[in-house]
């Protein structure tokens, strides 16, 4: 069975560039999370979708970030315009459903220049 | 709010050695903890995941405890090889499903 995937594995932007991140999850999985993972620290999760639903976004800099889940499958996370601080790994994940281990998929590594 | 905390942050032993990993959390209303492995570039990978209402859990070489009530978890790690050379993440969910993560352990074994 495949995992969850992500694309691209590496990114490399100038600043106030814009950059999105795709992310397919476990087949059947319904909830699925992106996180942000700064260097020697551990994942924070920017939202959650239930389905196409985002039931928490509580974490996530709408300012300049935002994400979709279009019929409940794939997601796309993007900022706009990228910051500096923006460099990290951005992960995505999925479970069966909520509260339910959480699989991970390879990451993107994102370098702001 | 939930904070993790996990001892030591750096660890190296020498291949055959059994060791400990720390995690505790300051809020003990969780619904489970999860230990994770982390290679160098990598994703997570699910080790050992821990309902609130268990103690224990086992697979393999690898067991994980949970003291839910003094906010502590551990991982022991039988007769450790280099493949084992990896950060280790311990993570807890509360209300809302959210995952809450230590900084990691960062384990060598040396050969």
């Amino acid at each position: 069975e495949a995992g969850v995937v992500q694309s691209p594995r590496y990114k490399i932007i100038e600043k106030k560039q814009p950059v999105a991140f795709w992310c397919n999850p476990i087949s059947g999985h319904n909830t699925l999370y992106w996180y942000l993972q700064n260097l020697g620290q551990g994942p924070e999760l920017l939202i959650r979708y239930e389905n196409e639903e985002a039931v928490d976004d509580s974490q996530l800099p709408k300012d300049r970030f935002s994400a979709e889940r279009l019929k409940g499958v794939d997601s796309t996370l993007k900022i706009q315009p990228a910051e500096l601080g923006d460099s990290a790994v951005y992960l995505c994940a999925s479970s069966l459903v909520a509260s339910n281990e959480q699989f991970f998929g390879p990451g993107t590594r994102l370098t702001v220049l | 709010k939930q904070e993790v905390t996990q001892i030591p942050a750096a660890l190296s032993v020498p291949e055959g050695e059994n060791l400990v990993l720390n995690c505790s959390f300051t809020d003990s209303a969780i619904y489970n903890l999860q230990w994770f492995r982390q290679d160098p570039g990598k994703g997570l990978t699910s080790l050992l995941l821990i309902q609130s209402s268990q103690r224990e859990q086992t697979s393999g070489r690898l067991n994980a405890s949970l003291d839910k009530s003094s906010g502590r978890s551990t991982l022991y790690i039988a007769a450790s090889q280099p493949g084992d050379s990896a950060t280790y993440l311990c993570a807890v969910e509360t209300s809302g499903s959210r995952l809450t993560f230590g900084e990691g352990t960062q384990l060598t074994v040396n050969p």
